[in-house]
Parts: structure tokens; sequence; C-alpha cells
């Protein structure tokens, strides 16, 4: 089945470490997302992608930085991670060739950061 | 800015009664509203969605309804059962292939046996 891939999914780092989640997805979508979920909060944007040359910023980008090495493929670095990244992220794709874009999130990666 | 206000944060009911969540938008330009569930350690799914020239649209247990004067708009499930308990998330977009999903914050739903 076509999906969408998380890596890790599970990460524990200190603060001020460097940190990449990697997303990929063989949904064949162009348009790919990067989510913050944290508790009472709900799923906040932090970068999106419609297509390998476009980046726009999030509600919440302060701190992240993404590159989109190809059309399945997105990823998000904290530079210097802080307590206050401590968070479940989804990585979510879509077909720009509707305008509802129903979104296909993946499983999501879990980082901690000490 | 755009923004989604979604109520209650928590909701309990007793299997077999109804539960109903409700979301407010601020975009007036709005006019797609999607609903998601997490069920827990999953990722978000589409369960339903609306379009602003409809009021309301069923699938099953399920039901959204829109309120587009006031800006409001609900998800209804009837009949509850134990796999309806998650999180949900109302959503609103504008009806364009540029546009961003906002996402309301979410409710646990907790369905007691």
């Amino acid at each position: 089945d076509a999906d969408v891939t998380q890596t890790p999914r599970n990460r524990i780092t200190k603060t001020g470490k460097r940190i990449m989640l990697e997303c990929s997805q063989t949904k064949g979508h162009d348009r790919m997302y990067w989510y913050r979920q944290d508790p009472g909060l709900g799923l906040r944007l932090i970068y999106y992608s419609f297509d390998v040359k476009d980046i726009n910023k999030g509600e919440i980008s302060d701190g992240y930085s993404v590159s989109r090495q190809a059309q399945a493929k997105f990823s998000l670095s904290l530079e210097s991670a802080i307590p206050n990244q401590t968070a479940l992220y989804f990585c979510a794709t879509n077909s720009g060739g509707t305008n509802t874009g129903e979104l296909f999130f993946g499983e999501g990666s879990r980082l901690t950061v000490l | 800015g755009e923004n989604v206000e979604q109520h209650p944060s928590t909701l309990s009911v007793q299997e077999g009664d109804s539960a109903v969540i409700k979301c407010t938008y601020s975009d007036s330009a709005s006019n797609y509203f999607p609903w998601y569930k997490q069920e827990l350690g999953k990722r978000p799914q589409l369960i339903i969605d609306i379009r602003s020239n409809v009021g309301e649209k069923k699938d099953q247990r399920i039901a959204v309804t829109l309120n587009k004067t006031a800006k409001h708009f609900s998800l209804h499930i009837t009949e509850t059962q134990p796999e309806d308990s998650a999180v949900y998330f109302c959503a609103a977009k504008r009806y364009s292939s540029a546009s961003k999903i906002i996402f309301g914050s979410g409710t646990r739903l907790s369905i007691r046996p």
C-alpha cells in the first residue's frame, strides 16, 4: 500500500544537539507538510512544501528548518534542540490536484529533548 | 490570523449515548471543513468532511453540521461504541488548492462501558 513513512519513530536527545526527522512517501503526492502535536494544542503546522522547489513557513517555524530533497522526501531539522521542542511530529501529504486535499499522515516521530 | 477553536477538550459519554463536538472558525472565506480521528498511538485519519454549500452530511453514525452565518460546525456521533474512543480534530480550509488546513486543538472522547 502507498504510505507515508517517518524515521526515526522515537528519539531522545540532549539540548543543543542537531536532529533530523525524515519523511518519505509512496503516494505520488506533490505536497508535503510537517506538523507538531502537543497535548491541548492540536496539530500545528511547522513547514510545508507544494513541490520540490517550494518551501513555506507555517504557524511555528522558528527553531526548525526543512529540506525537500525530492518529490517523495521531506526532512525536518532542529539545528539546536531545546526542551520545549519535545513533542510528537507528524509528516503529512496530499495531492494538489484537488481543492479539498485530504491529508495522509505518517505514523509520527516522538522526540524528547532533555 | 486564521484560527479554529474546538470544544470541549475532553468528553466522556456512556456507551450508546450521543457525543457532540463543536468548532468555530475565524476566516469567513473558509468553505471546507474536515474532521480527523486519532486513535491512541495512531496517526490522524479523515473520517468525514463537509463543504460550505451543504448544511449537513451523514455517514452511518457520524454527522457534521455547518452554520456559515455563525461560523460554527459540529460533529455528532450517535449510538457511541468503544471504538469511538479517540482524539477528534476539526479543521477549516478555503476551497482552493493553494490554501492550508488549520486544525482545532482536539477533543479527547472517552466512551464509558
